[in-house]
């Protein structure tokens, strides 16, 4: 069964840190990878996706991630992180399923927590 | 810009209460989603629906039905509300062009069920 791993499940870093998160998944065809954000109290946002091209994709507020399709990873960075990063963090892969509609897979989600 | 509604925000119901949450996408989509998100669990899909009056189980079926009569209205239903399914609900829409799809979400309705 197709599956998203994100293997750090709370993060806890000083501001100015440098920010990787990883994100592995399961299915061999073709993807699409997403990551979102969940602010305390707010609902899902888009941050990045890749789709094809470039492997190295920037999205909103200074992250950007890359696609290494050999190692099925798709890992979140930022270079220098902010207390307003503070959230809850989603890797996503779409595929098709058999039944003909396509899913968007979640991983269970990293929490990062940065410290003033 | 797409937009995907869903009738509550909050909702608070008793064990045994039928329950009907109601989700809606406005650009025409065909592929709509109910996942419901739980702390350290993250998403996790309940049904999808591919067209009007087709649906398919996902991943935590039980206790749940789904309605799609309409093409832009996708709803859950609770037969028989359970503590255990109080969660948070999200509903999505995939828009798909080109082979490259874009997931949109509602804002959620954070369901209690007492």
């Amino acid at each position: 069964a197709q599956s998203v791993s994100q293997h750090n499940h709370h993060v806890i870093l000083s501001e100015a840190a440098s920010l990787e998160l990883g994100c592995n998944y399961s299915y061999g065809g073709t993807v699409n990878l997403f990551w979102y954000v969940q602010y305390p109290g707010q609902h899902l946002q888009l941050l990045l996706k890749y789709f094809s091209g470039d492997p190295l994709v920037k999205g909103i507020k200074g992250f950007e991630a890359e696609f290494i399709k050999s190692k099925f990873s798709f890992n979140l960075r930022k270079p220098s992180v902010q207390w307003s990063d503070t959230a809850e963090y989603f890797c996503a892969v779409n595929a098709y399923l058999e039944a003909g509609a396509n899913n968007l897979f979640f991983g269970t989600g990293t929490r990062l927590t940065v410290i003033p | 810009d797409v937009k995907v509604t869903q009738s509550s925000r909050y909702l608070v119901k008793r064990t045994g209460e039928k329950v009907f949450l109601e989700c809606v996408q406005d650009m025409d989509h065909e592929n709509m989603f109910w996942y419901r998100q739980d702390p350290g669990l993250g998403l996790r899909l309940i049904y999808f629906s591919y067209d009007v009056k087709m649906k398919e189980k996902g991943d935590i079926p039980e206790g749940y039905s789904v309605s799609r009569e309409k093409k832009e209205r996708f709803s859950l239903i609770l037969e028989s509300a359970s503590t255990n399914q109080t969660s948070m609900y999200l509903c999505a829409s995939i828009e798909e062009r080109e082979s490259r799809y874009e997931q949109y979400f509602g804002p959620g309705t954070r369901l209690t069920v007492t």
